[in-house]
């Protein structure tokens, strides 16, 4: 079953603006993860963010995590036109073990106009 | 770099063959993974393993079968091809047991018609 619920499920900004996506999840974590796609291709991981963390930055990512609300952002600031991608948040799960299984969400589609 | 490649980028098939999707990866992970990727439904596990001859059924297995011979090559198996299987399907790798994420390959598009 699907963990994650992604808002908004589109997104089309300027170039130059920032983006911000939401991640909800029903169950205990361990870790949650942000991913992107470019059209037609495979996941590539952006940023994981533990449990016990509220906040992390890679570069133009800030990533929050509110575990009492169950639910993450992702923001990407002062955004390019090769940002345009799909955007995933996934789930480690509580119990999975060493399996590695992750839960994705269905994904919010940026569109970032020159 | 880790490496996920996966044996074909387009595949049309007819009903009722008998699939096969080759992954590979070149980075020694225990764990591999197939998923399948249908508009408005996100990534849906379909098999995963966790060593060779492992395997673990994930949320969709019906209609699908995984062998893992070697460390390196997860197969997926459409034992019997139906037009509802038509859909972009997805390898995955990741080593053991504190890396997490996943190293994904390009992905196989799969019509059957």
């Amino acid at each position: 079953s699907q963990q994650g619920e992604e808002d908004p499920q589109a997104l089309s900004i300027q170039e130059g603006e920032n983006a911000t996506m939401n991640c909800s999840y029903k169950t205990s974590i361990n870790n949650l993860q942000w991913y992107r796609q470019n059209s037609g291709r495979g996941l590539v991981h952006l940023i994981l963010i533990r449990s016990n963390e509220r906040e992390k930055h890679s570069g133009r990512l800030r990533v929050t995590l509110d575990t009492s609300k169950k639910s993450s952002s992702l923001l990407i600031t002062a955004s390019r036109a090769a940002d345009t991608a799909s955007y995933f948040c996934a789930t480690d799960p509580h119990g999975s073990g060493n399996t590695g299984k992750l839960i994705f969400g269905q994904g919010t589609t940026l569109q970032v106009k020159p | 770099d880790v490496k996920v490649t996966q044996s074909s980028r387009y595949l049309v098939k007819r009903t009722g063959e008998k699939v096969f999707l080759e992954c590979v990866q070149d980075m020694d992970h225990e764990n591999m993974f197939w998923y399948r990727q249908d508009p408005g439904l996100g990534l849906r596990l379909i098999y995963f393993s966790y060593d060779v001859k492992m395997k673990e059924k994930g949320d969709i297995p019906e209609g699908y079968s995984v062998s893992r011979e070697k460390k390196e090559r997860f197969s997926l198996i459409l034992e019997s091809a139906s037009t509802n299987q038509t859909s972009m399907y997805l390898c995955a790798s990741k080593s053991h047991p504190t890396i997490y994420e996943q190293y994904f390959g390009p992905g196989t598009r799969l019509t059957v018609t």
